[in-house]
């Protein structure tokens, strides 16, 4: 299976600045998506980034808020803009291909605070 | 949005002892696959079944799949310290959202020496 490389593993940031979280994959993949976990909270995704196309984001999650590039197969980033201590959680990149049966690979999370 | 809820939220239980985690969801599946999480890191695949089948075994895991109840169950067995994690079910409908999972609320288990 994929190994993911996600970079920062943790970070305190100022209210109003902004952070973008690197994922790195050791092999071409299709689809990345990306979650947000809050403090105690399950996974939420965020939006799936295919490379050539604009991220397809789900219901409550807006691409000025969280604008995402995919350049190419191997490599996708998120960015954390206009910050609020709302947005103090772990995100995470994920890597999977359809009808797979190795389940999808994680990358390590990146825990943000908001201060 | 999650696809359903988990229980118990939270298990503690003594080292030897059997873990059964269970896991309903809302909308039909093409799989369902179990992930476990420590201390919130990132999320290791554990195991994956398909909505034809039932039951499923992996080493000291063994997971059962009822597609007219909308449920899942994952049992550890002889549970070690080493087992204490969060885990969490996730659902895949590849062929219509893009293979996207969508994660239950997860439960919470405590294996005590």
């Amino acid at each position: 299976s994929a190994v993911i490389s996600q970079k920062p593993s943790r970070d305190i940031c100022q209210r109003g600045t902004s952070l973008t979280i690197q994922c790195q994959v050791d092999s071409q993949v299709t689809m990345m998506f990306w979650y947000r976990q809050q403090p105690g909270q399950s996974l939420t995704l965020i939006a799936t980034a295919n490379q050539g196309s604009e991220a397809t984001y789900e219901s409550g999650f807006v691409i000025d808020k969280f604008p995402i590039s995919r350049p190419n197969l191997t490599f996708s980033t998120l960015t954390v803009s206009n910050m609020s201590p709302e947005d103090s959680s772990i995100y995470l990149c994920s890597v999977g291909e359809r009808d797979t049966n190795y389940g999808y690979t994680f990358g390590s999370g990146t825990r943000l605070t908001v201060v | 949005s999650q696809q359903g809820e988990e229980d118990p939220q939270a298990l503690s239980i003594q080292e030897g002892e059997n873990a059964t985690m269970n896991c309903s969801y809302k909308t039909s599946i093409n799989n369902l696959q179990w992930y476990r999480q420590n201390s919130g890191r990132g999320l290791v695949h554990l195991i994956l079944i398909r909505s034809n089948e039932r039951e499923k075994h992996s080493g000291r895991l063994r997971v059962t799949l009822d597609t007219s109840k909308k449920s899942s169950s994952l049992l550890i067995t002889a549970s070690r310290a080493a087992d204490t994690a969060s885990y969490f079910c996730a659902t895949g409908t590849f062929e219509y959202q893009g293979g996207k999972l969508i994660f239950g609320q997860g439960t919470e288990l405590s294996v005590k020496p």
